[in-house]
């Protein structure tokens, strides 16, 4: 079975510049996340997508990050204006049917704000 | 917040010997997963427990979770250089709306 898929593995960007990143779930999967990572500790989650809607966007900060679900399949997550603090690996991920599973994790973005 | 802990932070032993790791959390939970992360192949599900379980092995992999002290460990025996990564605990409470909370995780280094 196809794994999560996530693009572009890498990017660089300066400061104040826009980003996204997109990700394929594996198929069948109803539960999406978006999880950024800093180096050195755990994964943070940003948002969860129940099929194509919002379940917990808490930790997401709203003034500049944005996350969509369209069809309920693949996902896009856009930074928007980047800061320094922003660099992270962001990962995302897909569960069959939400937090009581296990969850399945893609090869991440790398992103790095300059 | 920061619900699970790992303990150590950091772990080197030679290949062959056994690795342990353990993990304290805050609240009750529903259950506890572990995770590898390693360059190789990005992070990956170890194990889930189940807060009525109290041991789960899978392989050479041997979890176990005490609720009453609210930790769990994660044991390895016959570490191979392939284990060498990092192991986080992951854990789901009622009072987190049942998002996965994660450690900073245990590095472990199998020296060949």
């Amino acid at each position: 079975e196809a794994g999560v898929a996530q693009s572009p593995r890498y990017k660089i960007i300066e400061k104040r510049q826009s980003v996204a990143f997109w990700c394929n779930p594996i198929s069948g999967h109803a539960t999406l996340y978006w999880y950024q990572q800093i180096l050195g500790q755990g994964p943070k989650l940003l948002i969860q997508f129940q099929n194509n809607g919002v379940v917990d966007d808490s930790q997401l900060p709203k003034d500049r990050f944005s996350a969509e679900r369209l069809k309920g399949v693949d996902s896009t997550l856009k930074i928007q204006p980047a800061k320094l603090e922003d660099s992270a690996v962001y990962l995302c991920a897909s569960s069959l049917r939400g937090n009581h599973y296990e969850q399945y994790f893609g090869p991440g973005t790398r992103l790095t704000v300059t | 917040s920061q619900q699970g802990e790992e303990d150590p932070q950091a772990l080197s032993i030679q290949e062959g010997e056994n690795a342990t790791m353990n993990c304290s959390y805050k609240t009750s939970i529903n259950n506890l997963q572990w995770y590898r992360q390693n360059s190789g192949r990005g992070l990956v599900h170890l194990i889930l427990i189940r807060s009525n379980e109290r041991e789960k092995h899978s392989g050479r992999l041997r979890v176990t979770l005490d609720t009453s002290k609210k930790s769990s460990s994660l044991l390895i025996t016959a570490s191979r250089a392939a284990d060498t990564a990092s192991y986080f605990c992951a854990t789901d409470a009622w009072d987190s709306n049942y998002q996965l909370i994660w450690g900073a995780g245990t590095k472990l280094i199998i020296k060949p």
